[in-house]
């Protein structure tokens, strides 16, 4: 089974910090996504990252997928108290149409 | 759109009970997902179904556990009989084109077995 690591596992800064959170894994995905999820609702996704190397921007927001495609990094530019909540990454196995693991998320705090 | 849509959103019921949740997937969406989240293990997939039929049920933790698609706008959860251990959140999910691509997913349900 494959297992994404992700770090921290909780992070609480004041509003205009920059901040990365990392997702890792041993094993190589076909595609990763990025979800934020809000108390009481369910993950929203951001982005999907498909390509090895790729970056994709989304506002303040970075997405990196490392070149092995074992790996991805979200950058946040001067955090606002709005990009509280649980950040998750998830990964699609290769030759797998249905079997996307998440990791159990970053818990970010940005304090005003 | 609506989006996913589940029901109930929270419930509560005794050990022994049979509990059914409840899911209407995004229109036009071949791919249902049902995942499960808790503190200690995060989100762990229990079952998909494409076009209504299940592919991958392996998640499932165990008997007491069925899940049904009868057609493409509904589908069901069931935990028979439920147990403290099955307290969690769950969640559907749907997307028109697999895992590689992102899911929508619905509110939850709040299970909490007393």
């Amino acid at each position: 089974t494959q297992l994404l690591e992700q770090s921290p596992q909780f992070l609480s800064i004041q509003e205009g910090e920059n901040l990365t959170v990392y997702c890792n894994s041993s094993s190589v995905f076909s595609s990763l996504q990025w979800y934020r999820q809000e108390p009481g609702e369910g993950p929203v996704l951001l982005v999907t990252v498909v390509t090895g190397g790729e970056v994709k921007k989304l506002k303040r927001l970075t997405f990196q997928f490392g070149d092995a495609r074992k790996d991805s990094s979200l950058h946040i530019t001067a955090a606002q108290p709005g990009d509280t909540g649980l950040y998750l990454c998830a990964g699609a196995e290769g030759g797998s149409q249905g079997n996307l693991i998440f990791g159990k998320g970053t818990k970010l705090s940005v304090k005003p | 759109d609506a989006g996913v849509i589940q029901s109930p959103r929270h419930e509560v019921t005794e050990m022994g009970q049979e509990v059914t949740l409840r899911c209407k997937p995004i229109s036009g969406h071949d791919y249902l997902f049902w995942y499960r989240q808790t503190m200690m293990r995060g989100l762990e997939l229990l079952i998909y179904f494409n076009n209504n039929v299940p592919i991958d049920d392996s998640g499932m933790p165990e008997d007491r556990f069925s899940a049904k698609m009868p057609n493409a706008s509904f589908s069901t959860l069931k935990i028979q009989p439920s147990e403290p251990r099955d307290s969690a959140v769950y969640f559907c999910a749907s997307n028109q084109r697999g895992a590689n691509y992102g899911y929508t997913f619905g509110s939850g349900t709040r299970l909490t077995v007393v």
